[in-house]
C-alpha cells in the first residue's frame, strides 16, 4: 500500500471554528490531491497540488485553502467551518506523467455542528 | 467539462452470479484513461480496474473486466462469480490523458450488495 496518512480521522467541530485537515506520505511523490465524497456526488476536487509550493483549484473550492511547504505534506485547511462542509475528506497522491494511477488516504470524517 | 455518469445507484447480486455495472461519460477528448474504484464499508478507496483509451481490448482483472465502448462513451464493469468481499460502492472515474495534473472526475457510485 502507499505510504498515505491522513490526520485526524475523525472531527467534529462547531459552526465558524478553523480546521486544518493533514495529508502526510513517504512516496515522495509530486501531485497531491483533497477531495470531498458526498451522497450522491461521488468524489468531487477541492484543491490540488503539483510541487512544493504550487497549487490549484478544483471544482469545489470555495470555502477552502490549501498549503504545501514539503513535498510530503498536504494541508487543507477550512477558515471558517460551516455544516455544508461535513463531509468524508480524501486525500490523494499521484507520482504524475505516464505514471497515472491515484493511491488514496484512508479518509477523514468530518462533522460540523 | 468532462461528466461521468453512473444510473444505477444501488444493485444487488446472489453470490457466484455475475453483474454487471453501467458507466458512461462525456468528453471530446481521444486520449483519456478510465477507472473502476471500490470502496468497501472500510471507506478506503481501491483501484479495481484501469483502461486506457487507444486500446482496444478490454481490460481484465481475475473475476473483474470491461465493456468498453469509446464510440458510444460506455465504460461496463462486470463481475463474475460474485464473492461476499464484492460488496461495496464502485465508482467509475475518467482522466484526461496528458494532463499536467491528473486531476480524476468521478461518477456518483453505484452501491452493489452481493447476497449470501
Amino acid at each position: 500500500d502507499a505510504g498515505i496518512t491522513q490526520s485526524p480521522r475523525h472531527k467534529v467541530t462547531e459552526t465558524g471554528t478553523p480546521v486544518t485537515l493533514r495529508c502526510h506520505q513517504t512516496e515522495n511523490h509530486r501531485y497531491m490531491y483533497w477531495y470531498r465524497q458526498d451522497p450522491g456526488h461521488g468524489l468531487r476536487l477541492i484543491h490540488y497540488s503539483y510541487g512544493v509550493k504550487d497549487t490549484d483549484k478544483g471544482e469545489v473550492s470555495d470555502g477552502y485553502s490549501v498549503s504545501r511547504s514539503k513535498t510530503e505534506d498536504f494541508l487543507l485547511t477550512l477558515e471558517s467551518a460551516t455544516s455544508s462542509q461535513t463531509s468524508v475528506y480524501f486525500c490523494a497522491i499521484s507520482s504524475g506523467g505516464s505514471s497515472y494511477e491515484q493511491y488514496f488516504g484512508p479518509g477523514t470524517r468530518l462533522t460540523v455542528t | 467539462a468532462q461528466t461521468v455518469t453512473q444510473s444505477q445507484p444501488e444493485m444487488s447480486v446472489q453470490e457466484a452470479e455475475t453483474v454487471t455495472l453501467s458507466c458512461t461519460y462525456d468528453t471530446s477528448e481521444n486520449n483519456y484513461y478510465l477507472f473502476w474504484y471500490k470502496q468497501p464499508p472500510s471507506r478506503q478507496m481501491i483501484l479495481v480496474i484501469r483502461q486506457e483509451a487507444y486500446k482496444q481490448q478490454n481490460a481484465t482483472e481475475n473475476r473483474f473486466s470491461v465493456n468498453f465502448q469509446k464510440a458510444a462513451k460506455s465504460f461496463s464493469l462486470k463481475i463474475s462469480d460474485s464473492q461476499l468481499g464484492d460488496t461495496a460502492m464502485y465508482f467509475c472515474a475518467f482522466m484526461n490523458y496528458g494532463g499536467a495534473t491528473n486531476k480524476l472526475i468521478f461518477g456518483t457510485g453505484t452501491l452493489l450488495a452481493v447476497q449470501p
